[in-house]
């Protein structure tokens, strides 16, 4: 079965610091996703991962992924109140569109 | 843009009767559309696989006579929650993939309430 996992939970960071949220799963997988979810909202798009040593970034956030370690991190510079949010990881083993979630981040950036 | 669009946005219904979700793919065809569900402060599920033409395929431990789907379109998927109780009250996002490099688009959601 497979499992992701998200580290931390919760994070609570000062405006202006950096922070990075990680992802780690348990299968072989070449595709990972992440997404924002705000409350009481569906989920917003962030980044398509597709391949081994992929890193993308749109604005303060910068994903990239890891096949080998199976691992994903997301990272955020200079943090502003508009990134607080809550952020997912999710998987598709070559399965196109049956993801697994993690457990999810709730990012709160404090003034 | 939306691209994919979900009817209701929230719906409160009484215990034991149902209720329709549609999904519709506003400008793509989706042969296949997902189904997922999110209770409070958890992750999403996915619940089960819609297959334009052909029968739902469930996930392990989700009801296939309680959350009844039908994909009679290659734009439209409909969930029906059938004898809705308390414990279905639920986040249901629906979902497609415009291709296989394509994020899974999800649509706004829709907040089931039985009460």
């Amino acid at each position: 079965e497979l499992k992701v996992e998200q580290n931390p939970l919760f994070l609570s960071m000062q405006e202006g610091k950096n922070y990075t949220i990680y992802c780690n799963y348990s299968t072989t997988s070449d595709r990972l996703y992440w997404y924002r979810q705000d409350p009481g909202k569906s989920l917003e798009s962030l980044f398509v991962l597709l391949s081994n040593g992929a890193v993308k970034q749109e604005g303060r956030l910068m994903a990239s992924l890891d096949t080998k370690a199976r691992l994903s991190t997301l990272h955020i510079t200079a943090a502003v109140h508009d990134l607080s949010a809550t952020y997912f990881c999710a998987v598709d083993p070559r399965e196109y569109g049956k993801l697994t979630f993690g457990q999810g981040t709730i990012l709160t950036v404090h003034p | 843009g939306a691209v994919v669009s979900q009817h209701p946005s929230w719906v409160i219904c009484k215990s034991g009767t149902s209720v329709k979700i549609e999904c519709r793919s506003l400008d793509f065809q989706a042969t296949t559309m997902f189904w997922y569900r999110q209770f409070p402060k958890q992750s999403l599920m996915l619940m089960a696989t819609s297959n334009e033409g052909s029968k739902a395929t469930y996930e392990q431990g989700v009801e296939k006579d309680k959350f009844l789907i039908n994909h009679a379109s290659l734009t439209l998927s409909t969930l029906t929650v059938t004898s809705a109780h308390p414990e279905d009250s639920s986040f249901y996002i629906c979902s497609a993939m415009r291709d296989a490099d394509s994020p899974l688009h999800f649509g706004n959601g829709t907040r089931l309430t039985v009460t």
